[in-house]
């Protein structure tokens, strides 16, 4: 498959460990974001949201945490699989503004 | 329903030639998005639609673009007089409106402009 990605910055997790991928956003007035994965020829998936009254959301394996004071988001992805390599992006979205606003994206490869 | 479906998976076409993408929405789903992708970045937003009526375009669509969704289901980009800088992945996503922001994406064309 094609790459989506070529100068993306990367992070390489063992199988079945943690990983962490962050995010910064410049709008303090978006109030919701996404997290997507886009794997090699696709488009993005959606894995998890979270909207600005929240701090903190969890979902099957994975954990989205906002830090509105320094405009800040992470995913938290558990016990990595080798079906979790692909390009992660955040996106956020403004109240009353239909577009999603995409972040660079990391790649992240599982070493097995 | 097997999710946003887009024709066709990828083009290669002449500088100056006019290209059309198709973009079927997942059936109930009454908003779609047109998104575009090149290497390296995440996709940028260039317009959408609520049923039949488009309500925003970037100005990153530029005159030699246009956009339609004439009976408020499929939808079609068109790139009349295309440039090297076309060259990118068009995406389209959909969703249903008030009930999710996080819309379903297909999976792209690819464009290539020699």
């Amino acid at each position: 498959g094609e790459s989506v990605g070529l100068h993306l910055p990367t992070l390489s997790v063992q199988e079945g460990d943690n990983s962490i991928i962050n995010c910064a956003y410049s709008n303090s007035a978006s109030d919701y974001f996404i997290w997507y994965k886009q794997e090699s020829g696709k488009g993005p998936q959606f894995i998890i949201d979270i909207r600005s009254n929240m701090d903190k959301r969890q979902g099957q394996r994975v954990t989205v945490l906002l830090n509105k004071t320094v405009k800040h988001l992470s995913l938290q992805i558990a016990a990595t699989q080798p079906g979790d390599s692909a390009v992660y992006f955040c996106a956020e979205n403004r109240g009353g503004d239909e577009k999603l606003t995409f972040g660079t994206g990391t790649r992240l490869t599982i070493i097995p | 329903d097997t999710g946003v479906s887009q024709d066709p998976r990828h083009k290669i076409t002449k500088r100056g030639q006019n290209v059309t993408f198709r973009c079927d929405p997942i059936s109930e789903h009454n908003r779609l998005y047109w998104y575009r992708q090149t290497l390296g970045q995440g996709p940028e937003f260039l317009t959408y639609f609520q049923n039949e009526a488009q309500l925003e375009k970037s100005r990153l669509l530029s005159d030699r673009f246009s956009a339609e969704r004439p009976k408020g289901s499929f939808s079609t980009l068109e790139i009349q007089r295309t440039e090297q800088g076309d060259s990118a992945m068009y995406l389209c996503a959909s969703s249903k409106y008030r009930e999710n922001y996080g819309y379903t994406f297909g999976s792209g064309t690819r464009l290539t402009v020699v």
